[in-house]
């Protein structure tokens, strides 16, 4: 079974622009959540999304939005980049079943994109 | 909200011995605790799971123990191999009614284990 996938993997934007970034998710998952990695915050939970509405909500600002399509697909935008923006941005899929306590919220990851803002 | 702080930023052990890394929270008990690996480039990978009315849980050379009267999670690796060097992540979850919420990550513990 293929893993999650992330894309772009490196992508440099100038502070004012916007980015979209691209997950994948594994095949028959539902939940997609996003992070963000930074050496001095760690991994901080963005949002997630399951069945194409968002479920969970970080404390990140309004520039940072996000969506889930029909097939799980998820994209993540965020607008008016600053400095402070550059980071490993992880996506991560679930079952997100409550059926099977074991399994249902093991969260596997994708990569990452490396984003930087000059 | 929730507090999540991982006994040391690194930990340095001889190849052999036992590697014992700690995850201590605040204020909310947990539905369960998960424990995931991430090596440098790459995403975090899953690593044990457990449950707020479980003890101790094992796989292979891992074992995790989960106290909620301390509020701790303690994460060990047997017979450590310089192959386990990476950096550790503990995450936790509250129940939020019937649905699930969401995760809460630590800041991580990087583990070198030397020969």
């Amino acid at each position: 079974k293929a893993g999650v996938t992330q894309t772009p993997r490196y992508l440099i934007k100038t502070r004012g622009q916007q980015v979209t970034l691209s997950c994948s998710p594994i095949s028959g998952h539902r939940s997609v959540s996003w992070y963000q990695q930074t050496p001095g915050q760690g991994l901080q939970f963005l949002f997630e999304y399951f069945s194409e509405t968002q479920r969970n909500k970080g404390n990140f600002p309004g520039r940072f939005s996000g969506r889930q399509f029909s097939n799980s697909r998820s994209e993540m935008n965020v607008s008016t980049l600053e400095l402070g923006d550059s980071a490993l941005y992880l996506c991560a899929s679930s079952l997100a079943s409550i059926r099977d306590m074991e399994r249902y919220n093991e969260q596997f990851f994708g990569p990452g994109t490396r984003l930087t803002v000059l | 909200s929730q507090k999540i702080e991982q006994n040391s930023e690194a930990l340095n052990i001889q190849e052999g011995k036992t590697a014992t890394l700690t995850c201590n929270y605040t204020n909310y008990s947990p539905a369960y605790l998960q424990w995931y690996r991430q090596d440098p480039g790459r995403g975090p990978v899953f690593l044990l799971l457990i449950r707020e009315n479980e003890k101790e849980k094992r796989k292979e050379r891992l074992k995790v123990t989960f106290d909620t009267t301390l509020k701790q999670s303690l994460f060990h690796i047997t017979a450590s191999q310089p192959a386990d060097s990476a950096t550790y992540l503990c995450a936790l979850e509250r129940y939020r009614g019937s649905t699930l919420g969401r995760l809460y990550f630590g800041r991580g513990t990087q583990l070198t284990v030397w020969p």
